[in-house]
């Protein structure tokens, strides 16, 4: 089943301008995922953080976590058209057996 | 880093016939490998388990007889879709994770297979 809820569904920015998407979970996690895919593609993996971690970055992405909320955040700073795609958060539970949990994404568009 | 290989990329096939679904772990062994399904605009939702050696664990609701999972090798697993009908048409997306890789990184996917059935 799908436990993780992502906020907005939608969003739509212009370059150079920074996106913030978010994701809740409702089980306890060993780490959360983001990932991008673009239209009809697989999904890339952008970055892990473990529940132990409450931030973390990777080039222009930075990460969140709080595990008393259980909410991520995803934050891609000075955009770019190519970051137009649509990006998930999927949770490793601790009780899920290494599998996977998506939430239901946020489609980020970026105009130029 | 890790790649996974899935084909085909689309596939168009009548009512009635049966689909298979190649996803192979390139360079590195996948004793593990998942399946999922995706409908336009929605998330992903896990089909299924596949396990090298040992019987597929498919999640609540999958009919097992209607998606078949064989994991015959370390590097491959294949998805069948027996007696297709037009409700089976989606996206069709396999993962894996590269158990040597850093404990950082997360799974790979395949490019996914669209699956039209007319």
């Amino acid at each position: 089943s799908q436990q993780g809820e992502e906020d907005p569904q939608a969003l739509s920015i212009q370059e150079g301008e920074n996106a913030t998407m978010n994701c809740s979970y409702k089980t306890s996690i060993n780490n959360l995922q983001w990932y991008r895919q673009n239209s009809g593609r697989g999904l890339v993996h952008l970055i892990l953080i473990r529940s132990n971690e409450r931030e973390k970055h990777s080039g222009r992405l930075r990460v969140t976590l709080d595990t008393s909320k259980k909410s991520s955040s995803l934050l891609i700073t000075a955009s770019r058209a190519a970051d137009t795609a649509s990006y998930f958060c999927a949770t490793d539970a601790e009780t899920s057996g290494s599998r996977l949990t998506f939430g239901e994404g946020t489609q980020l568009t970026v105009n130029p | 880093g890790a790649v996974v290989s899935q084909h085909p990329s689309r596939v168009i096939c009548k009512s009635g016939t049966s689909v298979k679904i190649e996803c192979r772990s390139l360079d590195f062994q996948a004793t593990t490998m998942f399946w999922y399904r995706q409908f336009p605009k929605q998330s992903l939702m896990l089909m299924a388990t596949s396990n090298e050696g040992s019987k597929a664990t498919y999640e609540q609701g999958v009919e097992k007889d209607k998606f078949l999972i064989n994991h015959a090798s370390l590097t491959l697993s294949t998805l069948t879709v027996t007696s297709a009908h037009p409700e089976d048409s989606s996206f069709y997306i396999c993962s894996a994770r590269d158990q040597c890789q850093s404990p950082n990184y997360g799974y790979t996917f395949g490019s996914g297979t669209r699956l039209t059935v007319v």
